[in-house]
């Protein structure tokens, strides 16, 4: 099973600046990797899968990149409804599919 | 626009079947390239992949529950069905069904999911 790690566990970043999450599989997963945003008694919505292709309706300051075992997920100008908690999720090497332990994105 | 909504019991005990439905709109399980996949996720944790079916029946279950788990379709009612025997309390969770992009079997990602449904294991 590919074990994901994501990075920090807690970030803490003003509105209107960049932030940066990280999240590293245990193999390489090529591009096989899904990133989604989690609020608060909401189930997760995709953000970007393939490592860097944005799902629908995702506004363009989302935007992923990497591929192998290193992935970051950037928001460019952080708005109000960003803050939430954000998973990776690789579907390179399943069953089952992996979910990294999270990043909690709060406001500084 | 794919709807999905979870539905079954809140509360179980310890040692009995859990059975919950998926009822889904939006979308045919009968389509070429569909799936729809279960996940589960305990409060304060992440997202754990649970089992995924396919429009023309193939299953696959996530090994470490492939023992409890049963994942079948009625695609006459729009309905998935998942039932997990042998409920233990760490397996309290909230339970999502979702659906996977259209296309190769090879995709394992979820586009669209469900409320969730809350589900407690008393022991």
């Amino acid at each position: 099973e590919i074990v994901m790690t994501q990075s920090p566990a807690t970030l803490s970043v003003s509105p209107g600046e960049r932030a940066t999450l990280s999240c590293r599989a245990s193999q390489s997963v090529s591009t096989n990797l899904a990133w989604y945003q989690q609020k608060p008694g909401q189930p997760p919505r995709l953000l970007i899968y393939g490592a860097s292709t944005r799902a629908t309706d995702v506004p363009a300051r989302f935007s992923g990149s990497g591929s192998g075992t290193e992935f970051t997920l950037t928001i460019s100008s952080l708005q109000s409804e960003d803050f939430a908690v954000y998973y990776c999720q690789q579907f390179n090497s399943w069953p089952p599919a992996t979910f990294g332990q999270g990043t909690k994105l709060e406001i500084k | 626009q794919i709807t999905l909504k979870e539905s079954g019991p809140t509360l179980v005990k310890a040692t009995q079947t859990l059975t919950l439905t998926c009822t889904f709109s939006g979308f045919s399980l009968t389509t070429t390239g569909v799936g729809m996949g279960w996940l589960r996720q305990p409060p304060g944790k992440a997202p754990e992949w649970l089992t995924l079916i396919y429009w023309d029946d193939d299953v696959r279950y996530n090994p470490s529950l492939k023992n409890s788990l049963t994942v079948t379709k009625d695609t006459s009612k729009h309905q998935v069905v998942l039932t997990m025997t042998n409920m233990d309390p760490v397996d309290t969770a909230t339970y999502y069904c979702a659906h996977r992009p259209t296309g190769g079997k090879f995709l394992n990602f979820f586009d669209s999911w469900g409320q969730g449904i809350l589900v407690t294991v008393s022991s």
